[in-house]
């Protein structure tokens, strides 16, 4: 399978600390997505990388792609308790036939403690 | 407001009752999606259009059908639902359907079938 694999499945920190999150994933990719859900909401798109980048950030976000290791992580520094929520990575990868597909990974679900 | 409109936001139905879902977009994008979204599973892609056609059905029963009548609004018919279907669709919208841009997503309905 081609989706990407978030680690932990759940983190728990309290507000002002960092969270790192982790994705892995098995093949070549073009891109990877990280989008952020609350609780019963839509996904809220964050940061995309491409496979040629190292590094971007925006904001408190910094995210980190090592295509050799076929992993990427997220950090969000000084947490706040706004930023509770689901994360998710998105992998961006050719499925034959001249196409693309976007696979979602489960997600890792953050909780800031105030 | 992120420019992706689902209706209606939570829905309950029967087993025997038809129903649809609809999103409407107003970013000008021209590829649009259903997912579907359980608990502890991956985001699940269903349909995919690209202006207005189908690029994409990843073996959804038939019991789910889509419509695409412009670029601007997607639908979703329901009919003879079973209860394992009940979830959060999510739709989204993206300027092109290979992936290389991000997606934006709507709110989302949560659908239960009783």
């Amino acid at each position: 399978s081609q989706q990407g694999e978030e680690d932990p499945q759940a983190l728990s920190i309290q507000e002002g600390e960092n969270a790192t999150m982790n994705c892995s994933y098995k093949t070549s990719i073009n891109n990877l997505q990280w989008y952020r859900q609350n609780s019963g909401r839509g996904l809220v798109h964050l940061i995309l990388i491409r496979s040629n980048e190292r590094e971007k950030h925006s904001g408190r976000l910094r995210v980190t792609l090592d295509t050799s290791k076929k992993s990427s992580s997220l950090l969000i520094t000084a947490s706040r308790a706004a930023d509770t929520a689901s994360y998710f990575c998105a992998t961006r990868a050719y499925s034959g036939a001249g196409s693309y597909q976007l696979t979602f990974g489960k997600g890792t679900k953050l909780s800031v403690i105030p | 407001e992120t420019g992706v409109t689902q209706t209606p936001r939570h829905l309950v139905m029967g087993m025997t009752n038809k129903k649809s879902l609809k999103c409407e977009q107003h970013l000008g994008h021209n590829a649009m999606y259903w997912y579907k979204q359980s608990a502890k599973k991956p985001l699940e892609l269903m349909f995919v259009y690209s202006l207005e056609e189908r690029v994409e059905n990843n073996s959804v029963p038939s019991r789910f059908s889509p419509e695409c009548p412009n670029s601007s609004h997607l639908f979703l018919h329901l009919h003879t639902l079973q209860p394992e279907d009940s979830a959060l669709y999510l739709c989204a919208s993206s300027s092109d359907h290979s992936g290389a841009n991000v997606l934006t997503f709507g709110a989302g309905s949560r659908l239960t079938v009783l």
